[in-house]
């Protein structure tokens, strides 16, 4: 079963503009994890925010955990087409568990 | 190696055969992971292992499904008697045995059942 609920489940940009995706899970966590995927294949880890942190910065990224909402976000700013890909989030409380994902379309 | 294995890369199969997906974690990481995706979707959480031992096989969607983990190193997922609703990515991952690290994954194996 699934843990993590993206919100909105499709995103389309232009270039230059941020890109805002949300994520509300179920139960309490020992941390959450966003991650990429490209072409359907293996995914790539962008950023683990701690559940006793509330956010994160990584370059263009910010991830914010509210774990009373149980709920994150991941802002990506001044997005480029390279960004393009899916988006998910990931629930750790113990073994790791994703949401269905935030397809992320930027325009060039 | 220096990355998460999976093999074969893409399986096609008969409806009724037996299948087993392999998946090489990175040296020394003890949590391994596998998980469906099919087109489109979300990744299903399937089995979760913790050394040689699965805490959680809630995610194995029948008992045609097993998977089991030796040495605390290789894994294999095999599903029996397929089905053309298995027809999907079939992804692994591995970490550190910690809950604050990230996971790596492979490239997945994409099985089709014809």
């Amino acid at each position: 079963s699934q843990q993590g609920e993206e919100d909105p489940q499709a995103l389309s940009i232009q270039e230059g503009e941020n890109a805002t995706m949300n994520c509300s899970y179920k139960t309490s966590i020992n941390n959450l994890q966003w991650y990429r995927q490209n072409s359907g294949r293996g995914l790539v880890h962008l950023i683990l925010i701690r559940s006793n942190e509330r956010e994160k910065h990584s370059g263009r990224l910010r991830v914010t955990l509210d774990t009373s909402k149980k709920s994150s976000s991941l802002l990506i700013t001044a997005s480029r087409a390279a960004d393009t890909a899916s988006y998910f989030c990931a629930t750790d409380a113990g073994d790791m568990r994703f949401g269905a994902g935030t397809r992320l379309t930027v325009k060039p | 190696g220096a990355g998460v294995s999976q093999s074969p890369s893409n399986k096609v199969t008969e409806k009724g055969k037996d299948v087993e997906l392999r998946c090489d974690p990175i040296s020394g990481h003890t949590a391994l992971y596998w998980y469906r995706q099919s087109l489109g979707q979300g990744l299903e959480f399937l089995i979760y292992f913790q050394g040689n031992s699965a805490p959680d096989k809630s995610g194995l969607p029948s008992d045609r499904f097993s998977a089991e983990r030796t040495g605390g190193s290789v894994s294999t997922l095999t599903i029996q008697r397929t089905q053309q609703e298995d027809s999907a990515v079939y992804l692994c991952a591995s970490s550190l045995d910690s809950p604050y690290t990230e996971a790596f994954f492979g490239q997945g194996t994409r099985l089709t059942v014809v």
